[in-house]
């Protein structure tokens, strides 16, 4: 079985501050097309999961540039270049190259 | 695009679970038309369930494959879930999503209903 494994758990973070969430996978995510399939979301308090990031590093659609992810094969990262207030939930890492599988969620909260 | 989740709320053990998802703003038909469900048990993370595409391919998590069906249903711009012999362990919110890229990029949500299962 595929695991994908996320860090950290709980994340508190400054306003203004650099936030940093890893998202490791025991297999390759490195389609044949080259694309890598991992997916980041958040999830707001009492919200449905938004796409932040697609195929690795692909903004999605009304996401503020403050996002990005990079990564490729089995090592991703999700990075907040300037916490704001909104930014507050829990994010997931999906990977689906072989059946979809979300990593455990890291919680965000601001200090 | 909009993606609305109906159904009973509240399912007896060994029961059927059926819910519904309703597509607006959109045809829920088309080539890169794929639709998922995907659960999450109260303060808990998030469970792929199974995905169909508009021509009524389907894909099932494993874990669940042999009591899930999924359909389509393009007259209605619906597609539907079925979860059969439910115990206390498929309580949860169930939310309905449209893939960008099938398996991957999850790009709208619906807004997610609770199913309890309890007798």
């Amino acid at each position: 079985d595929v695991v994908t494994t996320q860090s950290p758990l709980s994340l508190p973070v400054t306003p203004g501050e650099p936030a940093s969430i890893s998202c490791r996978s025991s297999q390759s995510l490195l389609h044949s097309n080259g694309y890598n399939y991992l997916d980041w979301y958040l999830q707001r308090p009492g919200q449905s999961p938004q796409l932040l990031i697609y195929l690795g590093s692909n903004r999605a659609s009304g996401v503020p540039d403050r996002f990005s992810g990079s990564g490729s094969g089995t090592d991703f990262t999700l990075k907040i270049s300037r916490v704001e207030a909104e930014d507050v939930g829990v994010y997931f890492c999906m990977q689906g190259l072989q059946i979809p599988v979300f990593g455990q969620g890291t919680k965000l909260e601001i200090k | 695009l909009q993606l609305q989740e109906a159904g009973p709320g509240l399912v007896k053990p060994s029961e059927t679970l059926s819910l519904t998802c309703t597509v607006s703003g959109g045809s829920i038909n088309g080539r890169n038309n794929y639709w998922g469900w995907i659960r999450q048990p109260p303060g808990k993370g998030l469970e792929w369930i199974g995905s169909i595409h508009s021509n009524g391919n389907t894909y099932y998590n494993p874990s669940l494959n042999s009591r899930v069906s999924m359909s389509v249903d393009t007259s209605k711009n619906q597609f539907s879930l079925r979860l059969s012999s439910v115990t206390a362990a498929d309580t949860a919110i169930y939310y309905c999503a449209k893939h960008d890229l099938w398996l991957v990029q999850l790009a709208y949500w619906g807004q997610g209903t609770l199913v309890t299962v309890s007798s």
